[in-house]
């Protein structure tokens, strides 16, 4: 089955403890994003990557890394999570950054509560 | 930079009849594309319906369509005969045609739909 996973689906943590937030597709596609969910405000882009060892920041990137060594996955690191951080997250991929009619595919969400 | 604003934070539809969300957007570009979006409890997000700027046409998809008013940067979402189903967070996103740009999608805000029995 053609999908995004997302891991882990809730996580609980503790100021400045690193966390990884791990994102994978089985469709080949070039094209990934992570984009944070905060009530309000819809979805915001963190970061997205357009290809293997390509990535950009996106609208809200602070306190945020990304890394794309492989097609399929594209982490979402946290060094040192702070409150603000606590959100709901996305991972999403798309056959090609500039296909742009062709449509996100997201991941269940990972919810990150941050103590 | 472009905004997306739905300003009906919460909707409700008796079952089996017809809504509309609304969905405007500020753009000095002349070609886009424009999505609805779909989030049930589940948390999926699921693609309803896409728009291209260029098409003069609006974009149907069994009981959801859109009205897209290009000059007044408009875009809302008629679903009819509506179903409980269809209860969930509806969110419409703008992508840019433009290399370089195209790259991020915008979402509006959200409008939370309730569907009664």
């Amino acid at each position: 089955e053609a999908q995004v996973t997302q891991n882990p689906r809730y996580l609980i943590t503790v100021t400045g403890k690193k966390l990884t937030v791990t994102c994978s597709q089985n469709m080949n596609h070039e094209y990934m994003s992570w984009y944070r969910q905060d009530p309000g405000l819809g979805l915001r882009q963190i970061y997205y990557s357009m290809n293997v060892e390509v990535t950009d920041k996106g609208d809200v990137p602070e306190g945020y890394k990304v890394s794309r060594k492989e097609k399929r996955n594209f982490p979402l690191i946290l060094e040192s999570p702070s409150p603000n951080q606590t959100s709901l997250y996305f991972c999403a991929s798309s056959i090609s950054g500039t296909v742009l009619n062709s449509p996100l595919h997201f991941g269940n969400g990972t919810r990150l509560t941050v103590t | 930079a472009q905004t997306v604003t739905q300003s009906q934070p919460e909707m409700s539809v008796q079952e089996a009849e017809t809504v509309t969300l609304s969905c405007t957007y500020d753009t000095s570009e002349s070609d886009y594309y424009l999505f609805w979006y779909k989030q049930p409890p589940s948390r999926q997000m699921i693609l309803v319906i896409r728009q291209e700027a260029y098409k003069q046409q609006n974009a149907t998809e069994n009981r959801f369509s859109v009205n897209f008013q290009k000059a007044a940067k408009s875009f809302s979402l008629k679903i009819s005969d509506s179903q409980l189903g269809d209860a969930a967070m509806y969110f419409c996103a703008y992508r840019s045609a433009i290399s370089g740009s195209a790259r991020q999608l915008t979402f509006g805000s959200g409008t939370q739909l309730t569907v009664l029995p």
